[in-house]
């Protein structure tokens, strides 16, 4: 079955930039999306198609996928980022998910 | 704005059926564009897409899960529905549902709108 890898925990300071990977078998020709999930509430889509951003979603929020590896990048990192987050992506219909990342505002 | 809610039992008896229900409202369940989904979270564990449905009825289910699960709509209710069979302690987990889109095609997808999830506990 499909997997995708991701980093168990990244610690960024407050307006610093934190880049979260997420790797899997030639990745890059699927499409990750990225979702936010903090403590007690439900995931938030944040990236999708790659490079998407929803309504509502900050700019500091992007997203890009190559060869086996997709990334999420908040630039500017605020305090309210600290959550985990995880990639997600279809092989052969059926939805995959990282194991998610923890992201540390220090 | 499309809102989801799960509802079910909290509490659920080992070797018994966990069934749950989503209940779709602020807009039709029968739009060709969508999938909905659940996907599971294990205590202080990470997602676990568990299966869709399309409003036609058409299913697809997680691999490994595939011989406990059913996923049915009732387009009528605006609701749509999973039971899990032959529970054991390992299917304890915040259950969501989930409205997604999938294109078979170019294999984009994504989960826009979460319901606010339910814990099912998996105990005698």
């Amino acid at each position: 079955s499909y997997e995708l890898t991701q980093p168990p925990s990244v610690s960024v300071s407050p307006g610093q930039t934190a880049s979260i990977t997420c790797s899997g078998d030639e990745l890059g020709d699927k499409y990750a999306c990225w979702y936010q999930q903090k403590p007690g509430q439900s995931p938030v889509l944040v990236i999708y198609q790659d490079t998407k951003r929803p309504s509502g979603i900050p700019e500091r929020f992007s997203g890009s996928n190559s060869g086996n590896t997709a990334t999420l990048t908040i630039s500017g990192t605020q305090a309210l980022d600290e959550a985990d987050y995880y990639c997600q992506a279809w092989d052969s219909s059926t939805a995959v998910f990282g194991g998610g990342t923890k992201v540390t505002v220090l | 704005q499309v809102q989801l809610q799960e509802s079910g039992p909290g509490l659920v008896k080992p070797s018994q059926t966990l069934s749950l229900t989503c209940t779709v409202s602020g807009g039709s369940i029968s739009t060709d564009f969508y999938y909905w989904s659940w996907i599971r979270q294990h205590p202080g564990k990470g997602l676990e897409w568990i299966g869709y449905i399309h409003y036609s009825g058409s299913t697809h289910y997680n691999p490994s899960l595939k011989s406990l699960v059913t996923i049915s709509v009732d387009t009528s209710k605006n609701q749509f529905s999973l039971k899990l069979s032959s529970v054991t302690a390992a299917d304890t987990a915040v259950y969501y549902c989930a409205r997604g889109y999938y294109d078979i095609l170019t294999g984009s997808g994504a989960f826009d709108i979460w319901g606010q999830g339910t814990m099912v506990t998996v105990s005698s």
